[in-house]
């Protein structure tokens, strides 16, 4: 069974922490992908990576960052948390490449509460 | 990126049949996609369609596809109680070099006993 796993379901941190979210998948997926969820807004993606070190921006990159060192592992961090970053958080990986049949697969997601 | 649109809210009742809409914005997608989400859960993919087809069917899904209107649908036949979940539509997005999905909002379906 295809997996993806986020290493915790809810996470609560303060103002100005730094918020590590790891991401893992076991299908030897090329991409993966982080996407914040948010009432009223659907799924926003922050940030992608096609290979191993690879990165590119999505739509709101701003207060994010990732890492990517390891195919099976996308790691994203808020370096100074915020508490208009208090959002769900879902992880995301596919293995084709542009243009192609792309089924993305989710994991369970980790709802982030910034105090 | 670009807009994917659909309503927010859909209410049915159990037995009677569900539709949801949705209007895309690339009409170079080559694939559409739907997405259910549970609550308290990641997204599963539901189903999906490939361009040059105007309908498909899976047990008691089904969607159709508008090419010319960039309008996609997905009818789900006999709703359950169980089908109470968010839907998303999605297509490729060309914003993303290809590699990324652009979803809409969701349509949160409630299916009423």
């Amino acid at each position: 069974d295809v997996k993806v796993t986020q290493s915790s379901r809810y996470l609560v941190k303060r103002t100005g922490e730094k918020v590590f979210l790891e991401c893992v998948q076991d299908m030897d997926h090329e991409n993966m992908f982080w996407y914040r969820q948010d009432p009223g807004l659907g799924l926003r993606l922050i940030y992608f990576s096609y290979d191993v070190k690879m990165k590119e921006k999505g739509d709101i990159p701003e207060g994010y960052s990732v890492s990517r060192e390891k195919k099976e592992r996308f790691s994203l961090i808020l370096e100074s948390a915020s508490t208009n970053q208090t959002s769900m958080y879902l992880c995301a990986s596919s293995l084709s490449r542009a243009g192609g049949y792309n089924e993305q697969f989710f994991g369970p997601g980790t709802r982030l509460t910034v105090l | 990126g670009e807009d994917v649109e659909q309503s927010l809210f859909l209410s049915v009742r159990e037995g009677d049949s569900s539709v949801i809409n949705c209007t895309y914005t690339d009409s170079s997608s080559t694939y559409l996609y739907w997405y259910k989400q549970e609550p308290g859960a990641g997204l599963q993919l539901l189903t999906y369609i490939f361009s040059n087809m105007d309908m498909k069917q899976d047990q008691r899904l089904t969607v159709l596809l508008n090419k010319k209107d960039k309008h996609l649908s997905l009818r789900i036949a006999d709703t359950q109680t169980g089908d109470s979940a968010i839907y998303f539509c999605a297509e490729t997005s060309n914003s993303n070099s290809g590699y990324a999905l652009n979803f809409g909002k969701g349509t949160s379906l409630l299916v009423t006993p």
